[in-house]
């Protein structure tokens, strides 16, 4: 246990529905990252906050994608009107404030399906 | 963006020492280098990272070459709960982002 979650786990919807993923970083750590992987593949870099303030955003998070985090503490990840190719394990990390160099701690991931 | 390059699979004996390499030629002089594992259907986990010099934890030992154009992860004695795939990635120094890899599939026969 990293001491970073993400619920749910596992999440199995149907084309067109929105989903919405929860990830709860370790409390002091201010940056949070999100990242997408599809089977086979290394994680993907899907956007990033310091605090509550997101400064960077892949070109690979389309506009149905969104993600928050009020208060700099936990983040969602919205997807609406999801598609059979937004299948993937979604996956959060955080790192310490003060360290940039840090290591990034994960949680487990919630893998979603789309049928 | 800075890219690594590691080979797709390695296959090593159970209790002997494993060295996984890494390329990273396009590597800028102030990226780190981070090392990850993943087990399937988990999130990765840190294995250990390093800038210049060589570094040393419980769980491996990061060889730097000079140049800062490669390194290895060298596991001093492998066993089944190491079978993982490895990903060698850089920490840019411009915006703290990891760059991922494919990485390396580990495979431990006892």
């Amino acid at each position: 246990d990293t001491g970073v979650s993400q619920d749910p786990r596992h999440k199995i919807t149907k084309r067109g529905q929105n989903v919405t993923f929860r990830c709860d970083p370790i409390s002091e750590h201010n940056r949070l990252y999100w990242y997408r992987q599809t089977l086979g593949q290394g994680p993907e870099f899907l956007t990033y906050f310091q605090n509550e303030a997101q400064l960077e955003k892949s070109r690979l998070l389309s506009d149905r994608f969104s993600a928050e985090r009020p208060k700099g503490s936990f983040s969602t990840l919205e997807i609406q009107r999801t598609e059979q190719g937004d299948s993937a394990m979604y996956l959060c990390a955080s790192r310490t404030p003060g360290q940039p160099y840090s290591r990034a701690f994960f949680g487990q991931g919630t893998r979603l399906t789309v049928v | 963006d800075a890219k690594t390059t590691q080979p797709n699979s390695m296959e090593s004996n159970e209790e002997e020492p494993v060295h996984l390499p890494c390329n990273h030629s396009t590597i800028s002089g102030t990226d780190y280098i981070h090392w990850y594992r993943q087990l399937p259907s988990q999130g990765p986990e840190y294995v250990i990272h390093g800038l210049t010099s060589n570094v040393n934890n419980r769980m491996a030992s990061l060889a730097i070459a000079e140049d800062r154009k490669s390194s290895t992860l060298i596991l001093h004695r492998a066993t089944l709960r190491d079978a993982a795939v490895y990903y060698c990635i850089l920490l840019q120094d411009s915006n703290y982002q990891l760059i991922w890899g494919a990485g390396t599939k580990l495979i431990i026969k006892p």
